[in-house]
């Protein structure tokens, strides 16, 4: 989607390294919502922000949003194998709360 | 938590056939769902918004009379391929809100995968 850029589109990464994963959107942000997923199979919710500034944390994932420059960020602390998969950001830009996706970013963890 | 149930988990079928693919909510309601259709290596697009008692709205390009959207009740839509063709090979995905709580998350289906043959 156009109104939400993702990146990088992919990447590889050595097992225990950090690393980020950026959402940028050309709307207004209602809510922004962070998923994983394996192609081919449904969507694991990670977390979901909606106020400027908001952090939140599961685990060794983190995420944050910049409401004034309509951006989120993931990051991985200490990334692990079972890191890999697709990440997939998701906005909400209207109140038809309907979520429109980015590009999704392809991760592997080499051990 | 809040559980999304898609079925079937796959699908073949031919040429011709139709499929319908379903979407429940098991413990809340939803007023709305969404369909979303993936292809290889891409991410998620938005087909339709499928609204209880009321047509669907679709995005530009899908074909509302090939992709038939009925929202039943308030925890049950379905998505039919009528006369599939090979090109409508993807894996389909439906996502739903609580209806009383919109400012939550937005929970997903398993995803069909469909293969016409």
């Amino acid at each position: 989607s156009q109104e939400l850029e993702q990146s990088p589109q992919s990447l590889i990464v050595q097992e225990g390294k950090n690393l980020t994963i950026n959402c940028t959107s050309s709307k207004t942000l209602y809510g922004l919502y962070w998923y994983k997923q394996k192609y081919g199979e449904g969507l694991i919710f990670l977390m979901m922000l909606q106020k400027g500034g908001e952090e939140k944390s599961h685990e060794k994932i983190t995420a944050k949003l910049d409401e004034k420059k309509q951006q989120s960020s993931l990051h991985i602390t200490a990334s692990q194998p079972s890191h890999a998969g697709i990440y997939l950001c998701g906005a909400v830009h209207n109140a038809g709360n309907m979520l429109t996706f980015g590009g999704g970013t392809r991760l592997m963890v080499k051990p | 938590g809040a559980v999304v149930s898609q079925h079937p988990s796959w699908v073949i079928c031919k040429s011709g056939t139709s499929v319908k693919i379903e979407c429940r909510s098991l413990d809340f309601q939803a007023t709305t769902m969404f369909w979303y259709r993936q292809f290889p290596k891409q991410s998620l697009m938005l087909m339709a918004t499928s609204n209880e008692g009321s047509k669907a709205t679709y995005e530009q390009g899908v074909e509302k009379d090939k992709f038939l959207i009925n929202h039943a009740s308030l925890t049950l839509s379905t998505l039919t391929v009528t006369s599939a063709h090979p090109e409508d090979s993807s894996f389909y995905i439906c996502s739903a809100r609580e209806t009383a709580r919109m400012n939550t998350e937005a929970f997903f289906g398993q995803g069909t995968r469909l293969t016409v043959v």
